[in-house]
């Protein structure tokens, strides 16, 4: 599997609270993204970036804000997290497009 | 932009059977055309993928074909077995771009012994 890391793995958070979830990559790869999964929508954009401090919005982007200082690392803030952003969120790589490595995921639940 | 319909949402096949999902795309520029393969409580892996100056392409028991009048383009996978059952996602993107590619819906696919 390539070298993709996502932290934490689990999360429940109170609405309202800020939440900053982590990607840590070790494959050098330029495309990093950020997905969110739930049932019956397949797998969302939310922000994704093709390099370190250019990022993009995604197809969901809403209520969640991204940063990329360093190439390994991706970090998604949901920055008043409401009931809404309960899902599963996956990081993927790429060092072309599209995304070809995905994270392990992270649940998250807002409560 | 792009919309992805994909079906069936599942599917029930025995050992050994062949299993067809399929999806439809409403962007006649999308070019790129990926499945991924999810298995309960994992991540997506990409599976395979075909771009839309073939027709078809195979690897080992499955194999993808696109139908770029008709917009549409299909997985096949043959001889079947159980370690196939998990959720299929096809994708379709302009220029393989990733922050272009939008997933379909996913079909959940049973192999039963």
């Amino acid at each position: 599997d390539a070298g993709i890391t996502q932290s934490p793995r689990h999360k429940v958070t109170e609405t309202g609270t800020p939440v900053t979830l982590r990607c840590h990559q070790t494959e050098n790869h330029r495309y990093m993204y950020w997905y969110r999964q739930d049932p019956g929508h397949g797998l969302r954009l939310i922000h994704y970036s093709y390099g370190v401090k250019d990022t993009d919005k995604g197809e969901v982007s809403d209520g969640y804000s991204v940063s990329r200082s360093k190439t390994e690392d991706f970090l998604l803030t949901l920055e008043s997290a409401t009931s809404s952003q309960t899902s599963v969120y996956f990081c993927a790589i790429s060092e072309s497009n599209p995304p070809a490595f995905f994270g392990q995921g992270t649940r998250l639940t807002v409560v | 932009g792009e919309n992805v319909e994909q079906h069936p949402s599942t599917l029930s096949v025995q050992e050994g059977d062949s299993a067809v999902i399929k999806c439809t795309y409403s962007d006649s520029a999308s070019n790129y055309f990926p499945w991924y393969k999810q298995e309960l409580g994992k991540r997506p892996q990409l599976i395979i993928d075909i771009r839309s100056n073939v027709g078809e392409k195979k690897d080992q028991r499955i194999a993808v074909t696109l139908n770029k009048t008709a917009k549409h383009f299909s997985l096949h996978i043959t001889e079947t077995q159980p370690e196939d059952s998990a959720v299929y996602f096809c994708a379709a993107s302009r220029n393989g771009a990733g922050d272009k590619l939008i997933f379909g819906t996913g079909t959940r696919l049973q192999v039963f012994p």
